[in-house]
């Protein structure tokens, strides 16, 4: 079975702390995604990587960075934690062929306060 | 563009069937998928469907797959109050790997 883990499941930072969420998965996947879900709006990517060191934009990229130095694992970074960044936090993996499937991890639900 | 449209809510008595439906934009999608959301958890991939195909059934799951009218449903038969949930829909697009989600539909199952 994929595991897709979660570093922690709740977390409370303060409004302009720094903010690391890990994630790593155990099926040599190529592919790694963030997503925030936030009520009424579904699903929205953040960021996403399809190798080490490699990184795209997705829809909301705005106010978060990510870092991919080893292919199990991909963090999403706060540089500088808002109040409008409390939400719950997604991490999947996925290969690079098709059809695509996406594993997810359990998630972190974020509180800036 | 890329647009993928749930109905936000379902209820169902326990033992009936359910029908999620699901309306997407694009016909280039080449699979569409089908996830599970159980409270405080992440996403579950339920099934999927190649985009050339009309029906793909998996134990209590039929996924139904009109191409023309670009609308995909996911019917749960004899529906059990564990299969209480937000149910999403995906759709990858071309040769690329990202999915677009919907919004998810709640599926209320009542004993």
């Amino acid at each position: 079975d994929v595991k897709v883990t979660q570093s922690s499941r709740y977390l409370v930072k303060r409004t302009g702390e720094k903010v690391f969420l890990e994630c790593v998965q155990d099926m040599d996947h190529e592919n790694m995604f963030w997503y925030r879900q936030d009520p009424g709006l579904g699903l929205r990517l953040i960021y996403f990587s399809y190798d080490v060191k490699m990184k795209e934009k997705g829809d909301i990229p705005e106010g978060y960075s990510v870092s991919r130095e080893k292919k199990e694992r991909f963090s999403l970074i706060l540089e500088s934690a808002s109040t409008n960044q409390t939400s719950m936090y997604l991490c999947a993996s996925s290969l690079r062929t098709t059809p695509y499937e996406q594993y997810f991890g359990p998630g972190t639900r974020l509180t800036v306060t | 563009g890329e647009d993928v449209e749930q109905s936000l809510f379902l209820s169902v008595r326990e033992g009936d069937s359910s029908v999620i439906n699901c309306t997407y934009t694009d016909s280039s999608s080449t699979y569409l998928y089908w996830y599970k959301q159980e409270p405080g958890a992440g996403l579950q991939l339920l099934t999927y469907i190649f985009s050339n195909m009309d029906m793909k059934q998996d134990q209590r799951l039929t996924v139904l797959l009109n191409k023309k009218d670009k609308h995909l449903s996911l019917r749960i038969a004899d529906t059990q109050t564990g299969d209480s949930a937000i149910y999403f829909c995906a759709e990858s697009i071309g040769g690329y790997s990202t999915l677009t989600f919907g919004k998810g539909t709640m599926l209320l199952v009542s004993p």
